[in-house]
């Protein structure tokens, strides 16, 4: 049962372009969506996040994206640096009353110098 | 800046053996939580944990699961009697209001042989 989807499972970009990480979720309840950063032997890193009311949310170099009607949601890195190699996970949340995070199989993103 | 701690790092067990695993969330916190990844897969909810109450549980979460929070400090994670498919990384994390970011702990890896 996977509700919350990341189809790719890594992603190369060169040091300077941008990175662009996918999420696709199947459960209209979501309304609340969190990217995280994963470096290895670490937790999860809270990035950015975005409320189903809005549809971009920025701060400094990460921008994400939220379409709903096409249950997407994009992490836009520009520009990417290397310190950005890490595996990034989609987690989504449904509305008020339930506060657990329901996870994406994460992206391992790979930015060369 | 102010973190969520685990201890141990790593902790090894025999099949049908109790562990504790430990958490110091961060000191205002108000929500925590477990959650697991065994390797390869998904981080998962396991449960919330709000006011000296279970707030929410996975299916997961079965009997065999317990939460504390002993002192003002502590939030720890019972397994009575571990499996083999018990072995993942188990994170625990905190947030002041249940609907904003979580933060997480650097996670503790359980492996039962």
């Amino acid at each position: 049962d996977q509700q919350v989807k990341q189809n790719s499972p890594s992603l190369s970009v060169q040091e300077g372009r941008i990175s662009i990480l996918n999420c696709d979720y199947t459960n209209s309840m979501f309304d609340y969506f969190l990217w995280y950063k994963k470096y290895p032997a670490e937790g999860p890193t809270f990035l950015i996040s975005i409320s189903s009311i809005k549809d971009k949310n920025e701060d400094g170099r990460f921008t994400v994206f939220l379409n709903k009607s096409a249950k997407h949601l994009s992490l836009h890195i520009v520009p990417s640096q290397p310190g950005d190699s890490a595996v990034y996970f989609c987690a989504a949340r449904p509305e008020a009353g339930s506060y657990q995070l329901t996870f994406g199989k994460g992206t391992k993103l790979s930015v060369i110098p | 800046e102010p973190e969520v701690t685990q201890t141990p790092s790593h902790q090894v067990t025999q099949m049908g053996q109790e562990v504790i695993l430990r958490c110091v969330p961060i000191s205002n916190h108000l929500y925590f939580y477990w959650y697991r990844q065994i390797l390869g897969q998904k981080v998962e909810f396991l449960v919330s944990f709000y006011n000296n109450e279970i707030s929410e549980k996975s299916e997961i979460f079965d009997d065999q699961f317990s939460v504390e929070r002993p002192d003002g400090s502590n939030f720890t994670l019972k397994i009575r009697s571990t499996k083999l498919e018990d072995s993942a990384m188990y994170f625990c994390a905190s947030n002041l209001f249940p609907y904003n970011e979580q933060f997480f702990g650097p996670g503790t890896r359980l492996t039962v042989l």
